[in-house]
Parts: C-alpha cells; structure tokens; sequence
C-alpha cells in the first residue's frame, strides 16, 4: 500500500519561511517524481512544482519562481518543500501528491494546511 | 498557461441518475487529461487518467471521453457515494493546471 504522510499544520507570521515535508512509504522513492500543489480557499488546485525523485531535478511554477525549493531525502522516502516570504496569499491547503508518468496523480497526501496571519 | 474551465459549476441529481460532467482546455492537450473526485475534508481521488482509462479500483459506472479541447465525464448511474466535486485536470505541459471543479449534489 503506498502512503505519503505529510507534516502538522502550521501558523507563520507573514514575510516568515515554511517547510513542509511529505513522507512517503510502500513503493520505490526514486521511481517516481513527487508534486507540491495547493488550494487556496475558494480557488482551484494549483500546481507548484514537482521533483525527480531519481536525479534530484526540479521544476517550477512561475508563480513561486525564487520562493519555492522542492527537495528529497532518499534515505528517509522524504520530500520537502520550501517556501519563502509568505504572505497572506499563501494561506491555502498544501498537497503533495505521486505523479505517475501520464496517468496523473495516483496517491495524495492529506493535505496540510498553512495559516499565514499577523 | 493552458486555462481549464467546467460545466457545470454545481450538479444536483439523484441515485440513479445518468451525469455528465464537462471540461474544455483553452488549447490542445491531446488526451493527458485525468479526472478526481473529492470529498469534504480528503484528499482528491484519481479516477480516470489518459482522456477515458480508469483507474484500479474505480467503478466501471465511471468512464471519460474526448480529446484536444473539450472532454466529458460520465457518472452511468448514480450512487450515494458519488455524491462529491469533480476536476479535471490537464498534464500535457508545465504548468499543470485544474478545473474550477462541478459539485454534484442532491
């Protein structure tokens, strides 16, 4: 069975950094890339970027371009994700989710979600 | 970016029912576009991937069509447990992108 379980809810101060981290289990890490997407309240999924769980290879939404950091920790079936300079915007349901290649997301994580208030 | 739109926004039915859902892209994707359902407080569930290719586990009451621009999913008949919100979503080029989403209610 394969599960990725992502970290706690979080409460940061506007302009402060989050990491969230997506622990993944029941199949092989690096045979498959890992997506960061999120949902804004009252808006549509929102794709963020996504890692190449074999090489480390990164891409990213324009929208976070210089804000967004996906990274992997092999040996833990982990990836993180980085983001910089919240702002209110940023309050939203963060997912991650496995890609597989041109069949969609086929697991999800629960969500975690992320409050950005003063 | 490839902008997704979906008709209808809200879906009221009841069990039994035959549904369909709409999707159109604003530009060609061929026919790498996936469809989920979601439930309150859950994570989003694939259902069909590929245009029309379900996934494991989905019940063949579920099928999708189309291609390029405008595609379809169809509830055979509906069951008390399909009763949640639909999206499409196309995976032809970054960036991904979703559509609004269709409630379907009673």
């Amino acid at each position: 069975q394969v599960y990725l379980v992502q970290s706690g809810a979080e409460v940061k101060r506007p302009g402060a950094s989050l990491r969230l981290s997506c622990k993944t289990s029941g199949y092989s890490f690096s045979s498959y890339s890992i997506h960061w997407l999120r949902r804004v309240p009252g808006q549509r999924l929102e794709w963020m970027g996504w890692i190449n769980c074999a090489n480390g290879d990164t891409r990213y939404s324009q929208q976070f371009q210089g804000r967004l950091t996906i990274t992997k920790d092999t040996s833990a079936s982990t990836a993180y994700m980085d983001l910089s300079s919240l702002g209110s915007e940023d309050t939203a349901l963060y997912y991650c989710a496995r890609e597989i290649i041109s069949c969609g997301y086929q697991n999800w994580g629960q969500g975690t979600l992320v409050t950005v208030s003063s | 970016d490839i902008q997704m739109t979906q008709s209808p926004s809200t879906l009221s039915a009841s069990v039994g029912d035959r549904v369909t859902i709409t999707c159109r892209a604003s530009q060609n994707v061929g026919i790498k576009l996936a469809w989920y359902q979601q439930k309150p407080g859950k994570a989003p569930n694939l259902l069909i991937y590929k245009t029309s290719i379900l996934e494991d586990g989905v019940p063949s009451r579920f099928s999708g069509s189309g291609s390029g621009t405008e595609f379809t999913l169809t509830i055979g008949s509906l069951q008390p447990d399909d009763f949640a919100t639909y999206f499409c979503q196309h995976y032809i080029a970054y960036p991904f992108t979703f559509g609004p989403g269709t409630k379907v209610d009673i």
